[in-house]
């Protein structure tokens, strides 16, 4: 159980074109997931938390306007990175915690969204 | 400096030896979280220790946290080669936010 799934696994595209990451969780309910980012042999930045039905809350120095976050139901969160620019190449990872679980705490993470703009 | 800070950067070891990392941090937590991450792949729960919780066990896997120290431990007993992986610590503050250590790099030469 608690599997959560990212669509695609990678992706290459030109700069000036957005692209979408789809993180789901497959066998259970999210109100809340998160959205990292993580550039080769760092670690993991928080970028923003994504609550179902309302809007995201972005971390200090990440642009809003682009990632785009949308978290429509319980089990779909989507990130578009608008405009891409090759700074924006990075493995975007997303969690997800089960609402009803009595691990609340644990989060449960996706395989990663390689993404590499030329 | 950031929150959850991990040592050593990188430590390698031979199959069998035991394996020691450590995690620092600079505010009060809910919980701190130990993951483990392959190469170029996504993160992998490990273990879960409360702020009210000294030790935790899980299989070959021990973690301590000293909340007057704000710092934790990770230790894996009888390492594998298949435990070569990049390791996390991350801590749990409000609003569920995790906050991610710099990671330890662990190979295990067979």
């Amino acid at each position: 159980g608690a599997v959560v799934s990212q669509h695609p696994s990678w992706v290459i595209c030109k700069s000036g074109t957005s692209v979408k990451i789809e993180c789901r969780s497959l066998d259970f309910q999210a109100t809340t997931m998160f959205w990292y980012r993580q550039f080769p042999k760092q670690s993991l930045m928080l970028m923003a938390t994504s609550n179902e039905g309302s809007k995201a809350t972005y971390e200090q120095g990440v642009e809003k306007d682009k990632f785009l976050i949308n978290h429509a139901s319980l089990t779909l969160s989507t990130l578009t990175v608008t405009s891409a620019h090759p700074e924006d190449s990075s493995f975007y990872i997303c969690s997800a915690r089960d609402l009803f679980t009595v691990s609340q705490e644990t989060q449960y993470f996706g395989p990663g969204t390689r993404l590499l703009v030329l | 400096s950031q929150q959850g800070e991990e040592d050593p950067q990188a430590l390698s070891i031979q199959e069998g030896e035991n394996a020691t990392m450590n995690c620092s941090y600079k505010t009060s937590i809910n919980n701190l979280q130990w993951y483990r991450q392959n190469s170029g792949r996504g993160l992998v729960h490990l273990i879960l220790i409360r702020s009210n919780e000294r030790e935790k066990h899980s299989g070959r896997l021990r973690v301590t946290l000293d909340t007057s120290k704000k710092s934790s431990s990770l230790l894996i007993t009888a390492s594998r080669a298949a435990d070569t992986a990049s390791y996390f610590c991350a801590t749990e503050t409000s609003g569920s936010r995790l906050t991610f250590g710099e990671g330890t790099q662990l190979t295990v030469n067979p």
